[in-house]
């Protein structure tokens, strides 16, 4: 069983916009502002879209946003298109005196119908 | 560029060893840790640990400890990870990533397939 809890699924239309939730707790998401998302392709290495809750790289839409509230964070990616279709992993620190120090969520798999 | 490159995949036994590497490139290598995580067959996301290449530090995920030793060769920017004891359940893709100040992990390996079978 996953620290975070995210839903198995979602699904949308092209265009559509969708929001993935990562429920967390007061000992992971509510404590520490460092959040992360990772977008992962068939066959493929995870990919960062989202750091520290809400920032993206270089590099990655603007169709992709994070977002934190209490122990739950988001992502919504707006603008649906085929190529969104993977899974997503949300990630947050820990704290260095817990095992793990990292936790991640059990995945979502993303559909674009 | 960024770039790690993973070894090979690998088939082993239950109680065996093995050593992952994880050759580093694009970057001052001991400015960044190296994070481990593994994805067994269908599942997800498994925090493994951590390590200092600057400075050998290292930090294990509790379900692995004396199982787990990783370790970097700073002369050839390359990052390894021994995992012995080997059993069915270690079967997965075992990926390195960079860790940027201990805040997230920005770039990824392509990921090394461990086989654990009899």
């Amino acid at each position: 069983q996953s620290a975070l809890t995210q839903p198995a699924s979602v699904s949308g239309s092209p265009g559509q916009s969708i929001t993935i939730s990562c429920t967390g707790s007061s000992s992971d998401v509510g404590s520490y502002n460092l959040v992360s998302w990772y977008q992962q392709h068939p066959g493929k290495a995870p990919k960062l879209i989202i750091f520290e809750g809400s920032k993206r790289p270089s590099g990655v839409s603007n169709r992709f946003s994070g977002s934190k509230s209490g122990n739950t964070a988001s992502l919504t990616i707006s603008g649906l298109q085929a190529e969104d279709e993977a899974d997503y992993y949300c990630c947050s620190y820990a704290g260095s005196s817990t095992s793990p120090n990292w936790v991640f969520g059990g995945g979502t798999k993303l559909a674009v119908l | 560029q960024v770039h790690l490159v993973q070894s090979g995949a690998e088939v082993k036994k239950p109680g065996a060893s093995v050593r992952l590497s994880c050759k580093t490139s694009g970057y001052t290598f001991t400015n960044y840790g190296i994070t481990w995580v593994r994805q067994a067959p269908g599942q997800g996301l498994e925090w493994m640990g951590w390590i200092s290449p600057y400075d050998g530090d290292t930090n294990y995920a509790q379900n692995l400890q004396g199982r787990v030793t990783m370790t970097t060769d700073t002369s050839t920017s390359t990052a390894y990870m021994d995992l012995r004891s080997l059993r069915s359940d270690d079967t997965a893709v075992y990926y390195c990533a960079r860790d940027f100040d201990n805040r997230h992990f920005d770039y990824w390996g392509q990921g090394t397939l461990v086989t654990v079978s009899s």
